[in-house]
C-alpha cells in the first residue's frame, strides 16, 4: 500500500484556470505538508497542517489554498493559475511536529505544467 | 541568501569510490538536522535526522556527521553504487513556541558511473 498518494501524477492545464491536487496518507499521521520543487530542484515548503490546523503558511499567492478535510487528506487548490507556478508539487506526512524529529514521508509528486 | 548552503552542487564519482557532501547552515535556533535523497522522479526518502546532541548517525553506506557547534554537517557515502545517483538534500529544522520552520538546501548532485 502507498504511504502518501498524490493525484493527478500529472497536470497539464492553460494559464488561468483552476486546479485542485490531491493529497492522503495512510499512515495516521497528524500532520502534512505541501511542497513545491521548481526547474531547478529546489524544494520549498509551502503549508503544513497538524490536525487539520495550519502551523505552517509559508509566503505564498494567496491563489494557493490548502483545505484538509480530515487528518488523512491534505489538499490544494490553485486559482487563476500562472506559468510560474508550473512545478513538480509535493505532499507530505509525519507523525507529528514538534521538540522531537519526526520523519516525514513524501508522495510521489504532481508535475504540474502551465502553457 | 539561503540559510543552508550545500556544496558542491554536482559531482560525478567512479562506482565503489567514496565522496562527502557538505551542509552549512545559519539556521537559529537549530532543532535538527535531515538529508534525504531524492532520485530522479521520485520524491525525497529521508537517510537521516539528527538532534544538536548527535555528532554521527549512520544508515547503510550512508554516514551523517554534524558539528553543532560549527553549524557544518557533512554526508558520507561509502563504496558507491550505481543507485546512488541521485540528489541529496539537507534540511535544517527550528522550534521555537508557536514557530516551526524549515529551511532547505539546493541539493547536491550525484552521478555515478560504472
Amino acid at each position: 500500500d502507498t504511504a502518501v498518494s498524490q493525484t493527478p501524477k500529472y497536470l497539464v492545464t492553460q494559464m488561468g484556470n483552476d486546479k485542485s491536487i490531491k493529497c492522503e496518507q495512510n499512515l495516521g499521521h497528524d500532520t502534512m505538508y505541501w511542497y513545491k520543487q521548481d526547474s531547478k530542484k529546489f524544494l520549498k515548503i509551502m503549508f503544513s497542517y497538524n490536525n487539520k490546523e495550519l502551523i505552517i503558511n509559508e509566503t505564498v499567492p494567496n491563489r494557493f489554498s490548502p483545505k484538509s478535510p480530515d487528518k488523512a487528506h491534505l489538499n490544494l487548490h490553485i486559482n487563476s493559475l500562472e506559468l510560474g507556478d508550473s512545478a513538480v508539487y509535493f505532499c507530505a506526512s509525519s507523525q507529528d511536529v514538534g521538540t522531537r524529529p519526526y520523519e516525514q514521508y513524501f508522495g510521489p509528486g504532481t508535475r504540474l505544467t502551465v502553457t | 541568501k539561503n540559510q543552508v548552503e550545500q556544496s558542491p552542487q554536482s559531482l560525478i564519482i567512479l562506482e565503489g569510490k567514496n565522496c562527502t557532501l557538505q551542509c552549512n547552515y545559519t539556521v537559529s535556533p537549530f532543532s535538527n538536522l535531515r538529508w534525504y535523497k531524492q532520485d530522479t522522479g521520485r520524491g525525497p526518502v529521508s537517510l537521516t535526522i539528527m538532534t544538536f546532541s548527535e555528532n554521527t548517525k549512520s544508515n547503510g553506506r550512508y554516514t551523517a556527521t554534524l558539528d553543532a557547534d560549527t553549524k557544518q554537517s557533512s554526508l558520507h557515502i561509502t563504496a558507491s553504487q550505481l543507485s546512488d545517483s541521485a540528489s541529496y538534500i539537507c534540511v535544517v529544522s527550528t522550534r521555537e513556541i508557536n514557530d516551526y520552520k524549515l529551511s532547505f538546501g539546493a541539493g547536491t548532485t550525484v552521478t555515478v558511473r560504472a
